[in-house]
């Protein structure tokens, strides 16, 4: 049981490059995040999914798009990276069991991106 | 606006001296209050869900407390494998959940 991975785990990009991150899981969970986390900012979430085919904004979804075509996978896409883009990005899925997230969240480790 | 608030930013103990970790939230219908651990390069491991205020849950060396307006996370006799991140987050309306900062522990042998 892998839970949720994350590809990559590290990338540099240039300014104006575009790049997909990719997360999988396997836990049929219905819920799935992005979140980027920023040193003294904590986890801020960018989209997220509430089922296959969704999909909705966060609170920074700005130069960030998203799609959910298959319930096991949620991809974050940067269309032209700026400098601003440079964090740590994390994947979550969750199960709502009657709306409330009895376990959690579950994270995969996380994408570092350097945009330069 | 939902606010969830961690104190202290950093924390150092030195094993065997207990302390508490502070989480003070402004939510309208707190649906869940959650604590995790984060250790560094790796993402955020969940340790407890409260729903109400009085509640408290308990794992080894830790304990969540919940009032209505904070949360507690109270180390005892801390061990240099306690040494993470702890991160404070909310549920209120909807599917999200809101993270505050996190507080940085280190305990020292």
């Amino acid at each position: 049981n892998a839970g949720v991975t994350q590809t990559p785990k590290f990338r540099v990009l240039k300014t104006g490059q575009s790049m997909t991150l990719l997360c999988a899981q396997d836990m049929n969970h219905e819920y799935m995040y992005w979140y980027r986390q920023d040193p003294g900012m904590g986890l801020r979430l960018i989209h997220y999914s509430v089922g296959e085919g969704t999909t909705a904004k966060g609170e920074v979804p700005d130069g960030y798009n998203v799609s959910r075509l298959k319930k096991q996978n949620f991809l974050l896409g940067l269309e032209s990276a700026a400098p601003s883009q440079t964090s740590v990005y994390f994947c979550a899925s969750s199960f709502p069991g009657q709306g409330r997230f009895d376990y959690g969240y579950t994270f995969g480790s996380g994408t570092r991106l350097t945009v330069v | 606006e939902d606010q969830v608030t961690q104190s202290p930013e950093a924390l150092r103990l030195q094993e065997g001296e207990s302390s508490s970790l502070n989480c003070s939230y402004t939510v309208s219908g707190l649906r869940g209050l959650f604590w995790y651990r984060q250790d560094p390069g790796k993402g955020p491991e969940f340790l407890f869900t409260l729903y109400s205020a009085g509640e408290e849950k308990e794992k080894e060396r830790l304990k969540a407390t919940l009032t209505k307006k904070e949360s507690f996370l109270h180390i005892t006799a801390p061990k240099p494998e306690d040494s993470a991140t702890y991160l404070c987050a909310v549920q209120a309306r909807g599917n999200k959940l809101v993270f505050g900062a996190g507080t940085i522990l280190r305990v020292k042998s």
